[in-house]
C-alpha cells in the first residue's frame, strides 16, 4: 500500500513559489504519482502526474527524484485563487485510489 | 460536455432510511469510483468498480451498497441511513490505460446528505 504524507497546512503570500513536498515510501515500480486539488465545495480537480524526473503544464511543475519516494509539487507565484486543499496520490494498484489527508494551501494578500 | 454527474445534490435523512444516490458518466471510462468526505478532513474510497459487472470494497464500506448497472452508471445505496453517514459523497470515474496506470480521475460535484 503506497501511502503518502504531506503537511497538513502551508500559508504563502501572493505572488510566491510554493513547493508542498509528498512522501511515498512504497510505491510501486509501475505507479504514477498524481496531484489534485480541491476548492471547498467541489470535487477534487487533477493539477499534475508524473513517473519521474521534472513535469511541467501551464498550472505547475512536479519534481520526482531518483528514488521516487517523494514528490515536490511547485506552484509558481499563487494567488488567492490558489487557496485550496492539495491532495498527492498514489495508486495501490490498477484501480485501487486513496486519497490522504491533503495540505491545505492558505494564500495571504 | 457533462462528465460525471450526480444526484441528488442535497438530501435529509433520518436514521433508518433508506436511499440511494445516483452517478453517471458520459466518458466512457470503464472505472468508477464513490468516496466520502467529512468536514475538514480527505477523501475516503467506499467502493469502486474497475468495470461494468465488477465491484469492489475500498477503506469505508459498512453500511454501503453499490451497483455498476451499466458502463455509465454507478449507484450507492445506504439500506439503514446512520447519524455517522452525513457527509459529502463524490462519485468519480477514470480509464486505465494499458500498460500503466496513469490515475487521472474525474469527480462529480458531490452529494450533500445529512442524517438526522
Amino acid at each position: 500500500l503506497a501511502k503518502t504524507t504531506q503537511p497538513i497546512s502551508m500559508d504563502s503570500y501572493e505572488g510566491q513559489e510554493v513547493n508542498i513536498t509528498c512522501s511515498h515510501n512504497n510505491i510501486a515500480t509501475n505507479d504514477y504519482i498524481t496531484w489534485y486539488q480541491q476548492f471547498p465545495s467541489q470535487g477534487p480537480r487533477f493539477i499534475i502526474q508524473g513517473y519521474k524526473t521534472k513535469v511541467t503544464n501551464e498550472v505547475a511543475s512536479l519534481f520526482i527524484p531518483a528514488d521516487r519516494k517523494s514528490s515536490t509539487l511547485s506552484l509558481p507565484r499563487v494567488s488567492l485563487s490558489d487557496t485550496a486543499v492539495y491532495y498527492c496520490l498514489v495508486p495501490t494498484g490498477a484501480n485501487n485510489l486513496f486519497f490522504g489527508t491533503g495540505t491545505r494551501l492558505t494564500v495571504i494578500p | 460536455n457533462a462528465g460525471v454527474t450526480q444526484t441528488p445534490k442535497f438530501q435529509v435523512l433520518k436514521t433508518g432510511q433508506s436511499m440511494t444516490l445516483q452517478c453517471a458518466q458520459d466518458m466512457n471510462h470503464n472505472s468508477m469510483y464513490w468516496y466520502r468526505q467529512d468536514p475538514g478532513m480527505g477523501l475516503r474510497l467506499i467502493y469502486y468498480s474497475a468495470s461494468e459487472g465488477t465491484t469492489d470494497k475500498g477503506e469505508v464500506p459498512n453500511g454501503y451498497n453499490v451497483s455498476r448497472l451499466n458502463k455509465r452508471e454507478f449507484s450507492l445505496r445506504l439500506e439503514s441511513a446512520a447519524p455517522s453517514q452525513t457527509s459529502v459523497y463524490f462519485c468519480a470515474s477514470s480509464e486505465v490505460e494499458t500498460g500503466a496506470y496513469t490515475g487521472e480521475l474525474f469527480f462529480g460535484e458531490g452529494s450533500r446528505l445529512t442524517v438526522l
